[in-house]
């Protein structure tokens, strides 16, 4: 268990359905993250709040919603998606600012699994 | 454009042999540099990272990664692998960008270690 919490783990949806992925983290951190896995690719960096303010948005297509109500919470609604969306959706957390160890470093929940059909 | 490269999408190595991950990198200024692991159905875990000082940097498990800033690499090594070390290794780099860090990932390289 890392303290980043992602859930549900595992998600299949139609390409008409409306769901939400959760992240949460009760480690401290201010910034927190959405990121995109798929197989042999980069992470794609998709969204990042700072202090539940959004900062940072990667040209991500408007199918694709977060949400940041606080700073150990964020969500990823999902709606009209398409097949090509189909990865998983990883969340992460780190402080700010800070020296130490733990500084400077993404702390990663287990990610969701996304199927769309 | 910042960009951070693996060059191997797989690295097969023995029991008790020495391996090396290669990762090199294409950003400006001086990044931090990074490296994570990914088990099975799992999320991206910390091994170490390089902010400054020494080149040899050590983390989790026995691993170390050297910096070398002329040839912009920072190559993971282990001098006996374990089966266990099987894995999904991300090399990453980040800075500092106007309010929050930014990180840039490689696309991965798949580690098996054989018995």
């Amino acid at each position: 268990e890392t303290g980043v919490t992602q859930t549900p783990r595992h998600l299949v949806m139609g390409m008409t359905n409306k769901k939400s992925l959760k992240c949460e983290q009760h480690l401290g951190h201010n910034a927190m993250y959405w990121y995109k896995q798929s197989a042999k690719k980069p992470l794609e960096l998709m969204f990042v709040y700072n202090f539940k303010e959004q900062t940072e948005n990667n040209s991500v297509p408007s199918r694709f919603s977060p949400e940041c109500p606080n700073s150990s919470h964020l969500f990823l609604h999902l709606h009209t998606l398409q097949p090509e969306d189909s990865a998983l959706y990883l969340c992460a957390s780190s402080p700010i600012t800070g020296t130490g160890t733990g500084a400077n470093v993404l702390t990663f929940g287990a990610g969701s699994r996304l199927t769309v059909l | 454009a910042q960009s951070v490269a693996q060059p191997e999408d797989q690295v097969n190595v023995a029991e008790g042999n020495p391996l090396t991950v290669k990762c090199t990198y294409s950003v400006s200024g001086n990044p931090y540099l990074f490296w994570y692991v990914q088990y099975p159905n799992r999320g991206l875990q910390f091994l170490l990272k390089y902010i400054t000082g020494d080149n040899l940097v050590k983390g989790s498990y026995g691993f170390e990664a050297e910096f070398n800033k002329s040839q912009t690499s920072f190559h993971l090594k282990k001098p006996s692998a374990l089966v266990s070390d099987s894995a999904l290794y991300f090399c990453a780099v980040s800075f500092f960008s106007g309010n929050f860090n930014k990180f840039y990932f490689g696309s991965g390289t798949k580690l098996n270690v054989k018995p």
